[in-house]
């Protein structure tokens, strides 16, 4: 069965460093998306990304982030500046062409990105 | 914007038996979808149950069902027989279904212990 796959699982970095977090979205979705956990707290949405650009950000999602899709295959998110705050799990999700009636409106989750910074 | 509301942040049941953990949720919209995901230890998420909005019947999925009350805007999750792979944290989710690719919009969560 395709999956959402995301590297690295874990990743140790030091307060002002730059991030790159890595996605391989399910290969004939459509829209991929960027959610943040902090532990203990519920899943945020951060942004989503349609047809090469940026569909929907929220609040969270600021200067200091970016997504891109360097390959065709790939989706990645860019935190220039880490801060403490951004110590989270970062889940990467895509979803089926035609999103909307079902069946195509499950959004597939990739297994998280453990971000700590230091 | 829409919102999701779990009230019980933990909730406790015993194996075999049966547990329904809460959601309300706040829109304005007459389309969308909501779902139950499951999130174990390893903090995956896996999707639970969904619902369309659309729809009159709840949802089943094996031992998982879902009550849902759309003029209440409330949508609770039934996990019956409940088994020791249960115990995870559990989100309520919502999206509209009104714009395509829109986001998930989840709840606070419900932290479900199951005992032997």
């Amino acid at each position: 069965e395709p999956e959402v796959t995301q590297t690295p699982s874990h990743q140790v970095t030091q307060m002002g460093q730059e991030v790159i977090l890595r996605c391989v979205p399910i290969s004939n979705h459509l829209y991929f998306y960027w959610y943040r956990q902090i532990l203990g707290q519920k899943v945020e949405f951060l942004v989503s990304f349609y047809n090469n650009e940026i569909s929907e950000k929220s609040e969270i999602f600021d200067d200091q982030f970016s997504v891109e899709r360097p390959d065709g295959s790939n989706f990645t998110l860019k935190i220039r500046s880490t801060k403490l705050e951004d110590s989270a799990m970062y889940f990467c999700a895509s979803i089926t062409p035609g999103a909307g009636r079902p069946p195509y409106n499950e959004q597939f989750f990739g297994p998280g990105t453990r971000l700590t910074v230091l | 914007a829409q919102t999701v509301t779990q009230s019980q942040p933990e909730m406790s049941v015993q194996e075999a038996e049966t547990v329904t953990l809460s959601c309300t949720y706040d829109t304005s919209e007459s389309d969308y979808y909501l779902f139950w995901y499951k999130q174990p230890p390893s903090r995956q998420m896996i999707l639970v149950i969904r619902q369309e909005a659309y729809k009159q019947q709840n949802a089943t999925e094996n031992r998982f069902s879902v009550n849902f009350q759309k003029a209440a805007k409330s949508f609770s999750l039934k996990i019956s027989d409940s088994q020791l792979g249960d115990a995870a944290m559990y989100f309520c989710a919502y999206r509209s279904g009104e714009t395509s690719g829109s986001r998930l919009t989840f709840g606070e969560g419900t932290q479900l212990t199951v005992n032997p």
